[in-house]
C-alpha cells in the first residue's frame, strides 16, 4: 500500500516567490491535515480537512498561506510570498476519518528552505 | 481544550537498559492518546494508541505503554533499548473532532 506522498521532498526558493507543497493521501481517507516543523516551534497543525472541506484553519499563520483539496486524492499547501522564516518541513498526514480513535499516517515530509 | 506534556526533552540510556519517556494529558473528555516515533528525515509513524479497551497498550518494537487516569499519565516503556531505537518520540491526545495535539516530544539517545 502506498503511504502519504508528498512532494517535492525539498524546496530551496528565494524571498518572494511562490512555493506549492503537494500531498496525496492514503486512497480512502477522509480527513487530511497539514503540518510544520521547527526545531523553535515543534510540530504545529497548520489545517485540517474532512470530506475536502476545511474544518479548522486556526493554525494558518497568515494571509500568505492557503490551502486546498480539490478532491479526496489531492492537496496543496501555497506560500505567496515566501519569508526566510517559512523555513521548515512540512508534513501531510491522512486519516481514515474524522473520530478521535484514529491516528494520523504521515508523509516524508517537504523540507523548504527560503533564502 | 486538551494537551499534552512530555516531561524531558531529552532521554539518554545504555543499550539493554530500560526506557521511560513520560507524557502527561489533560482533557476535558475521555482521552484518546497516541505515541508516535519519528526517525532523523522521516514522517512519524504511530507506534500505539490507548482507545479506552485496555490501560496496558503494546505497540511496535517491543514498546507498550499505561493509561493512568488517576495520575493523567500515558507514560512509553520499553524493557532493553536497543540502538535502533534512537529518535524522537511524540505523545498526543486526540479531541472529539479527531484534531490532535502533539506534545514537543523527546529525543532519546542509545549508546552503546
Amino acid at each position: 500500500d502506498a503511504g502519504v506522498i508528498q512532494s517535492p521532498r525539498h524546496e530551496v526558493t528565494e524571498m518572494g516567490q511562490e512555493v506549492t507543497l503537494r500531498c496525496k493521501p492514503i486512497s480512502g481517507h477522509n480527513s487530511l491535515f497539514w503540518y510544520r516543523q521547527t526545531m523553535m516551534r515543534g510540530l504545529e497543525l497548520l489545517i485540517y480537512f474532512n470530506n475536502n472541506v476545511p474544518i479548522d484553519d486556526s493554525g494558518m499563520p497568515e494571509d500568505r498561506f492557503s490551502a486546498k483539496m480539490p478532491n479526496a486524492s489531492f492537496s496543496t499547501l501555497k506560500i505567496q510570498p515566501s519569508e526566510p522564516r517559512d523555513s521548515a518541513v512540512y508534513f501531510c498526514a491522512s486519516s481514515p476519518d474524522r473520530g478521535p480513535n484514529y491516528e494520523q499516517y504521515f508523509g516524508p515530509g517537504t523540507r523548504l528552505t527560503v533564502t | 481544550a486538551q494537551s499534552v506534556t512530555q516531561l524531558g526533552s531529552h532521554v539518554s540510556v545504555s543499550e539493554g537498559a530500560l526506557v521511560l519517556l513520560r507524557c502527561n494529558y489533560s482533557s476535558s473528555v475521555p482521552p484518546y492518546l497516541f505515541w508516535y516515533v519519528q526517525y532523523p528525515n522521516q514522517g512519524l509513524q504511530l507506534l500505539l494508541k490507548y482507545t479506552s479497551a485496555a490501560t496496558l497498550v503494546k505497540g511496535i518494537n517491543g514498546f507498550e505503554a499505561e493509561f493512568k487516569k488517576s495520575e493523567t499519565s500515558f507514560h512509553l516503556t520499553k524493557p532493553s533499548a536497543h540502538m535502533s531505537d534512537a529518535a524522537e518520540y511524540f505523545c498526543a491526545v486526540s479531541g472529539p473532532a479527531g484534531k490532535s495535539t502533539f506534545g514537543d516530544g523527546t529525543t532519546l539517545t542509545v549508546k552503546p
